[in-house]
């Protein structure tokens, strides 16, 4: 099975902190993603990668970036939370023969931020 | 732009009585159309790919359905072990989702 982690389940943190989120799946998936989920938003893409060192913006990525040196591993940063960045934030994974669609997501990471 | 719209937002069902949820898009090139299961507290688990008009697959009490404009997630007799958000996703270039807002399910027994 498919699977995919994330380092944090909760998280708080203070308005202009540097917060780092840890995405990693074992199962040699070139396509990463980073969504956010907010109620009465639904998922919203902040970033992908379909390769090492490569990325791409989504739908949000601003004050959002990325790394992904490693396959297996995406990193999320926020350079200086904000309250607004309070949110739950998913990591997906997806082979990049199955295109986007057949996504394997973590469980999840909850953000707050003070 | 792409546009994901789901219904209802909420369903309330008593276990055994079959409904539909609907997922309307609107998109310029249809690759894909997924949907996704979520329990609260977890990420999003796949069920469904559906590809062109008049497809459909079958999975225990679900069936999804799949026209040109929506696509219908059908549950026939649910359990309560069904309450869930039912998630909806169009795939169209570049590998992205376009996800919908979700039907939150409630089954009760």
């Amino acid at each position: 099975d498919v699977k995919v982690t994330q380092s944090s389940r909760y998280l708080v943190k203070r308005t202009g902190e540097k917060v780092f989120l840890e995405c990693v799946q074992d199962m040699d998936h070139e396509n990463m993603f980073w969504y956010r989920q907010d109620p009465g938003l639904g998922l919203r893409l902040i970033y992908f990668s379909y390769d090492v060192k490569m990325k791409e913006k989504g739908d949000i990525p601003e004050g959002y970036s990325v790394s992904r040196e490693k396959k297996e591993r995406f990193s999320l940063i926020l350079e200086s939370a904000s309250t607004n960045q309070t949110s739950m934030y998913l990591c997906a994974s997806s082979l990049r023969s199955s295109g986007g669609g057949w996504q394997f997501f973590g469980p999840g990471t909850r953000l707050t931020v003070l | 732009e792409d546009q994901v719209t789901q219904s209802p937002e909420a369903l309330r069902l008593q276990e055994g009585e079959s409904s539909s949820l609907n997922c309307s898009y609107t998109v310029s090139g249809l690759r894909g159309l997924f949907w996704y299961r979520q329990d609260p507290g977890k990420g999003p688990e796949f069920l469904f790919t559906l590809y062109s008009a008049g497809e459909e697959k079958e999975k225990e009490r679900l069936k999804a359905t799949l026209t040109k404009k929506e696509s219908f997630l059908h549950i026939t007799a649910p359990k309560p072990e069904d309450s869930a958000t039912y998630l909806c996703a169009v795939e169209t270039s570049g590998s992205r989702l376009t996800f919908g807002e979700g039907t939150q399910l409630t089954v009760n027994p």
